[in-house]
């Protein structure tokens, strides 16, 4: 069973960048079968679709977030990145990384959730 | 970006009533709509894909189904563990986006 876990800063002072980590564990990053996903719920509110990578690297992010997104995978620790960089007070919320079966099917594993609070 | 637009926003319900849950997409999304259950503190639960595919685990008295553009989720006798919130998202297009989710509660 494919298990996922964020980590990363709790607290990201304003204009300052972002960065989570995803460890996966269960199943190599690199099997093909999943798109490794980003989502993000702010406090009290819905999900949010931030985007996904593949482990070859390739990405779609979100066009809300404009230039301000980016995600890299390292196959070699199992691992995928989310950063944003610029973070406002709007950036507060909850981030969850998750897998994507084959890109279209739902995202069946999730990390647990992450808080980060940007605040000066 | 599709839009979803899910309805109802909220809904108060007994053990055992049976509760429909829809979603409407703003374009054809074909059959690329997953639903999601939420409970509070805790990271969605994918519960069918596809419109209308069962999850390993989710018991059957969850089901799917959909009309063009518009999808259903049906939970036909209610039990107290399913009272959380409800998301639809369309994985047809990126951004794949969420519905505004249903907030289902005990009557």
């Amino acid at each position: 069973q494919v298990q996922l876990q964020e980590s990363g800063p709790g607290l990201v002072r304003p204009s300052q960048t972002l960065a989570l980590t995803c460890t996966v564990s269960g199943g190599s990053i690199s099997s093909g079968e999943y798109y490794w996903s980003w989502i993000r719920q702010s406090p009290g509110k819905g999900l949010e679709w931030l985007g996904y990578i593949y482990y070859t690297g390739n990405t779609r992010y979100n066009p809300s977030l404009r230039n301000r997104i980016s995600m890299s995978v390292d196959t070699s620790k199992n691992q995928f990145s989310l950063k944003v960089s610029s973070v406002t007070a709007a950036d507060t919320a909850v981030y969850y990384c998750a897998s994507l079966e084959e890109g279209y099917y739902g995202s069946a594993y999730w990390g647990q959730g992450t808080l980060v609070t940007v605040s000066s | 970006d599709i839009q979803m637009t899910q309805s109802p926003s909220s809904l108060s319900a007994s053990v055992g009533d049976r509760v429909t849950i829809t979603c409407r997409a703003s374009q054809n999304i074909a059959s690329y709509l997953n639903w999601y259950q939420q409970k509070p503190g805790k990271a969605p639960k994918l519960l069918i894909n596809v419109a209308s595919s069962l999850q390993s685990g989710v018991p059957s008295r969850f089901s799917g189904s959909e009309s063009e553009t518009d999808f259903t989720l049906t939970i036909s006798s209610l039990h107290p563990d399913d009272f959380a919130t409800y998301y639809c998202q369309q994985s047809h297009t990126t951004p794949y986006t969420f519905g505004q989710g249903t907030k289902l509660e005990i009557k």
